[in-house]
């Protein structure tokens, strides 16, 4: 069965450091794997997504995502952290093993982590 | 949120009510999905559709119902026999259902509540 797991319901950080959000996955085959951030009462904006090649990521808003297959981890990260990254990440994860034969574009979606960033 | 649009943004229902939630989009994506966010369970597929007048459930289907007449729209009703409907109901869409690397965009949500 497919699964994404976001450990921390919370993770908080001074502006100016880096930050790390973590997702761990569990998929049949090989996944693809994306990261949604959500401002509150609005939609799901997209981040980032790994398909295939380079295990490291790079999306908006300087935020980068690195792939490692052994850990079956896709942590999200930035550098430096500002005060208006604080909001709701989600990741999700496409097994294409399982959806070998259908026709949906069906993702599966962490239960989010907010995060907050104190000036 | 794209080009996607959601309306209205807020809606209230009185119990025993049906009410329908709009979402279209100008992408020309033909795939289009209905979530649900509850506070502390992430999102949770509703229905989908991959083309015009055809769409699956998904796993909380139960008084949820969908219509996909045109390209752009895909309407869902919140009928009478769903629970406890009180949630924020997401809309996205992507550029084609079957391609695992498509990428789904959001609209802006719709927040429903049951008085």
């Amino acid at each position: 069965a497919q699964s994404v797991a976001q450990p921390e319901d919370q993770v908080n950080v001074a502006e100016g450091n880096p930050l790390t959000v973590k997702c761990t996955y569990s998929v049949s085959g090989n996944p693809y794997l994306f990261w949604y951030v959500q401002y509150p009462n609005r939609g799901l904006q997209f981040l980032l997504k790994y398909i295939t090649g380079d295990n490291l990521v790079k999306g908006s808003y300087g935020f980068e995502a690195e792939f490692n297959k052994s850990q079956t981890s896709f942590h999200l990260k930035k550098p430096s952290a500002l005060v208006s990254d604080s909001a709701l990440y989600f990741c999700a994860v496409r097994d294409t093993e399982s959806d070998r034969g259908s026709t949906l574009g069906r993702l599966y979606f962490g239960r989010g982590t907010q995060l907050t960033v104190w000036p | 949120d794209g080009g996607i649009t959601q309306s209205p943004k807020y809606l209230f229902r009185k119990e025993g009510q049906n009410v329908t939630l709009s979402c279209e989009q100008n992408l020309n994506h033909d795939a289009m999905y209905w979530y649900r966010q509850d506070p502390g369970q992430g999102l949770r597929l509703i229905y989908y559709s991959q083309i015009v007048n055809d769409f699956q459930k998904g796993d909380i289907a139960e008084g949820y119902s969908v219509s996909r007449e045109k390209k752009e729209s895909f309407p869902l009703t919140v009928t009478s026999a769903q629970k406890n409907p009180t949630a924020f109901y997401l809309c996205a869409s992507s550029r084609r259902g079957e391609f695992s690397t498509d990428t789904q965009y959001f609209g802006p949500g719709t927040r429903l509540t049951v008085l």
